[in-house]
């Protein structure tokens, strides 16, 4: 099946900083989605993106999927955007999305 | 808003025992699933159900059944639940499997076997 592997694992940042989340995939998808986990475990779906660019506010997500990876980008981080972010990913045969393993962002005050 | 609930956010039980986890989304969506979560490990997808009575294995479905007998109800079931079944048990749905829409994720169930 289709592996994701993200990078870094682990991310501490001071409130203000910007940063960059990447996501690598072994195949060819046709549907790459991005999610955040808060400290209490509730997944939020942040992007739906499977090629281009989009932008919501502070955050934005770019895929190339030519090149088989997808980078989150977070401006002018705050304590709120801590929590584990989570790449997932199906492939063209329309299989189930498979998810990375998680980079664990912290944003310290 | 798409609104995904589960039963109970934490959940103790003994070894052996029956456990029935619900999820229940407000949306109509067609496509319903259940995954662990484990540190370290991800996500990963037990079962997932395409329309009323209609159910797929995932990656781990071992120890595992599930139920769709209404559209908005998905329930996972722990035939004799065991220390290993500790975990983090999150329900998600979608309107079209596989494709174009989002996933959208209850808060999770904490359930641990003794």
């Amino acid at each position: 099946g289709i592996q994701v592997e993200q990078s870094p694992p682990d991310l501490i940042l001071q409130e203000g900083a910007n940063s960059t989340l990447r996501c690598n995939f072994s195949d060819s998808v046709n549907n790459l989605q991005w999610f955040h986990q808060n400290p209490w475990g509730q997944l939020i779906n942040l992007f739906y993106i499977p090629s281009g660019t989009k932008q919501n506010g502070r955050l934005s997500a770019t895929t190339v999927a030519t090149e088989r990876y997808s980078l989150l980008y977070i401006s002018s981080s705050q304590t709120t955007d801590s929590g584990v972010y989570f790449c997932a990913v199906a492939g063209t045969s329309g299989s189930r999305l498979t998810f990375g393993e998680g980079t664990q962002l912290t944003v310290n005050p | 808003d798409v609104k995904v609930t589960q039963s109970s956010r934490y959940l103790v039980k003994r070894t052996g025992e029956k456990v029935f986890l619900e999820c229940v989304q407000d949306m109509d969506h067609e496509n319903m699933f259940w995954y662990r979560q484990d540190p370290g490990l991800g996500l990963r997808l037990i079962y997932f159900s395409y329309d009323v009575k209609m159910k797929e294995k995932g990656d781990i479905p071992e120890g595992y059944s599930v139920s769709r007998e209404k559209k908005e109800r998905f329930s996972l079931i722990l035939e004799s639940a065991s220390t290993n079944q500790t975990s983090m048990y999150l329900c998600a749905s979608s309107s079209t499997y596989g494709t174009q829409e989002t996933q959208y994720f209850g808060p999770g169930t904490r359930l641990l076997v003794l």
